[in-house]
């Protein structure tokens, strides 16, 4: 059973910090997105990928979050330096072909999720 | 770039008892409409998607409808199960193009009272 594998599962941190959240998106899978959750705001999305390539950060803070794909088995987002406000559960999720051309599908496959506090 | 509305944020049924929970969208390039689950402490799992080519899809007891016209698609859960209390999340996507993205609503916090 293919998964979506998130590291860390759990992390707490101090204000100011670096944070680093890992993603390897299911074998095969070319798209890649970046979700928030929060109690008030729901399911936000930060950024995603296709082919490695960003395509909209529009919903992610420039100033202090960044995220890349270094290969395809790989997504990163980092935050720097971190605050309380950025505590949340930051999700992971992959899919083939997401709003590509191809009629192959959208299904989006959601990681268990890496549990973010900041204090 | 897409909006999804959903309604209503909480629902609280009797077992056996039918739910349903209503999204709206605003990007009529939008068309395909899937719905997750999310149990406590969990990730949000897939139950039934639709896309725009089709009006309704059916699964046991989970139902999606749409109208395109309108531009709203609903979630039917028919005779409820304690099991079936979670949240609830609709989104919209369009199918090609660039704009290849999944946009949640805010979710729907389903109990089903034994």
């Amino acid at each position: 059973d293919a998964r979506v594998t998130q590291t860390p599962r759990h992390k707490v941190t101090e204000m100011g910090q670096e944070v680093t959240m890992r993603c390897q998106p299911i074998l095969g899978h070319n798209t890649v997105f970046w979700y928030r959750q929060t109690m008030m705001q729901g399911l936000e999305l930060l950024a995603y990928f296709r082919n490695r390539a960003p395509l909209d950060d529009s919903g992610m803070p420039k100033d202090r979050f960044s995220a890349e794909m270094p290969d395809a088995t790989l997504a990163t987002l980092k935050i720097q330096p971190s605050e309380p406000r950025d505590s949340a559960v930051y999700f992971c999720a992959s899919g083939r072909n997401v709003g590509g051309t191809s009629n192959s599908g959208n299904t989006i496959y959601f990681g268990e999720g890496s549990w973010l506090t900041v204090v | 770039g897409e909006n999804v509305e959903q309604h209503p944020s909480t629902l609280s049924v009797q077992e056996g008892d039918s739910a349903v929970i209503k999204c709206t969208y605003s990007d009529s390039a939008s068309n395909y409409f899937p719905w997750y689950k999310q149990e406590l402490g969990k990730r949000p799992q897939l139950i039934i998607d639709i896309r725009s080519n089709v009006g309704e899809k059916k699964d046991q007891r989970i139902a999606v409808t749409l109208n395109k016209t309108a531009k709203h698609f609903s979630l039917h859960i028919t005779e409820t199960q304690p099991e079936d209390s979670a949240v609830y999340f609709c989104a919209a996507s369009p199918l090609g193009g660039s704009q290849g993205n999944l946009i949640f609503g805010k979710g729907t916090k389903l109990s089903v009272k034994p």
